[in-house]
């Protein structure tokens, strides 16, 4: 079972707000990475640490923290945005590395 | 510029043994922790394993280890990951992805392209 919880299926306006979240006890410890996969493609890092972008990522892509929730959010999504968004984290011993279940998004 | 190279898609029987590859380039291989990350088809990314280039310390997740073998070659710039007895439902996605520099948080910074295994009579 995945130690950490993200929402099956979100789904967001074109141009609207959405918010992705995941769950876990390692998010009390550790900011939640996001990373962003298209259909047929390798997955991409959107978000890593507590709020940073690597080069070439859009500013829309945000993250914050609470407690043992990360959240990953898409201001004014856009059509290119649609795609499988997961969470990883670590535990606190660095043995372990964890993925969320993932979250579809669709933009309509 | 990085990029990890992995070797093609393969087509093997239940108990044959199989062993793909991860080709490092653009970076000082030894310096990063590379993972495998498995993806069955339509399911999530579960993540196997991490391997440190320069001395092959390990770290499997408790569901793939004594399943799975992570190795690397340091001369070739190469990790590895191999099966001695593959079964139908190791038919999946594999990909190699590199740990990130810079936070406590592990996050991959790079990926491979994915080597698509399927095992099948």
């Amino acid at each position: 079972s995945s130690e950490l919880t993200q929402d099956p299926a979100v789904s967001v306006a074109l141009g609207q707000t959405v918010r992705i979240t995941c769950q876990g006890d390692s998010l009390r410890n550790y900011f939640a990475s996001w990373y962003q996969q298209r259909p047929g493609q390798a997955p991409v890092v959107v978000i890593y640490g507590k709020n940073n972008r690597p080069s070439g990522i859009p500013d829309r892509f945000s993250a914050s923290n609470s407690g043992n929730t990360g959240s990953l959010t898409i201001t004014g999504a856009q059509a290119e945005d649609e795609a499988d968004y997961y969470c990883n984290s670590r535990d606190i011993t660095g043995n372990h590395v964890f993925f969320g279940g993932g979250t579809k998004l669709t933009v309509l | 510029e990085v990029r990890l190279e992995q070797s093609g898609a393969e087509m093997k029987k239940p108990g044959e043994s199989l062993k793909i590859s991860c080709k490092a380039s653009g970076y000082k291989f030894t310096n990063y922790w590379i993972a495998w990350v498995r993806q069955m088809p339509g399911k999530g990314l579960e993540w196997m394993g991490l391997l440190y280039p320069d001395d092959s310390e390990t770290r499997y997740s408790p569901s793939f280890q004594g399943q799975v073998i992570i190795s690397a070659d340091k001369s070739l710039n190469t990790a590895y990951l191999q099966w001695h007895s593959l079964k139908a439902s190791d038919t999946a996605m594999y990909y190699c992805a590199r740990l990130g520099p810079e936070v406590p948080e592990y996050y991959f910074d790079y990926w491979g392209q994915g080597t698509l295994v399927t095992v099948s009579s």
